[in-house]
């Protein structure tokens, strides 16, 4: 089975513009987080979707957004890039996140911002 | 809001095990432990998890103390491949996220 895959894997951007990151979960899972990892910060929960459905979200601006479709691929955005954007975006699937369950986590997205 | 505390940094000679402990004193009684670790930067790889009972897979096992307030990750042959961050993570109850604290380095040693 095919694990959880991420694109585009590097990314350089500027400051004020947008991005848009991709995530594509374990075929048959349906729930898909994100995280945000920096060195200064560590591995942050962005938000979570289950059933295309926004169930939990981190401490971020608005500026940080996401979506997930119904074959459950999920796409996050942000926009107005800053410098302290940069980082490495990690994505991680499960089957439907309940309690005792295992996330999988995709190789991520490094993001640079200039 | 880290759940967890783990030390920063440890040593194993290769062929040796590998214990890593997490503290994890205000662990509420239907959070699992999870244990991931993470190499240069890669996403992190799922490693074991449990409520009480200790549990044992191909890649490790978990001893998780009676009072759950604490839990041993155990490498039974560390080789180098072995070295990375571990974390050990508490998912807070009615939420579906993880809290990573900042991990444990273990350098595994020729």
């Amino acid at each position: 089975k095919a694990g959880v895959t991420q694109t585009p894997r590097y990314l350089i951007k500027t400051r004020g513009q947008q991005v848009t990151l991709s995530c594509s979960p374990i075929s048959g899972h349906r729930s898909v987080s994100w995280y945000q990892q920096t060195p200064g910060q560590g591995l942050q929960f962005l938000f979570e979707y289950f059933s295309e459905t926004q169930r939990n979200k981190g401490n971020f601006p608005g500026r940080f957004s996401g979506r997930q479709f119904s074959n459950s691929r999920s796409e996050m955005n942000v926009s107005t890039l800053e410098l302290g954007d940069s980082a490495l975006y990690l994505c991680a699937s499960s089957l439907e996140n309940s309690l005792g369950e295992t996330q999988y986590f995709g190789p991520g997205t490094r993001l640079l911002v200039l | 809001d880290a759940k967890t505390t783990q030390p920063p940094s440890m040593d194993c000679a290769e062929g040796r095990a590998a214990n890593l402990p997490c503290n994890h004193s205000t662990i509420s009684g239907n959070e699992y432990v999870y244990w991931y670790r993470q190499i240069h930067s890669q996403g992190p790889q799922y490693i074991i998890h449990g409520l009480k009972n200790n549990e044992t897979n191909e890649m490790a096992s978990l001893i998780i103390t009676e009072d759950r307030k604490s839990s041993t990750l155990i490498l039974p042959h560390a080789t180098l491949r072995d070295t990375a961050v571990y974390y050990c993570i508490v998912r807070p109850r009615g939420t579906y996220k993880y809290i990573f604290g900042t991990g444990t380095r273990l350098k595994v040693l020729a």
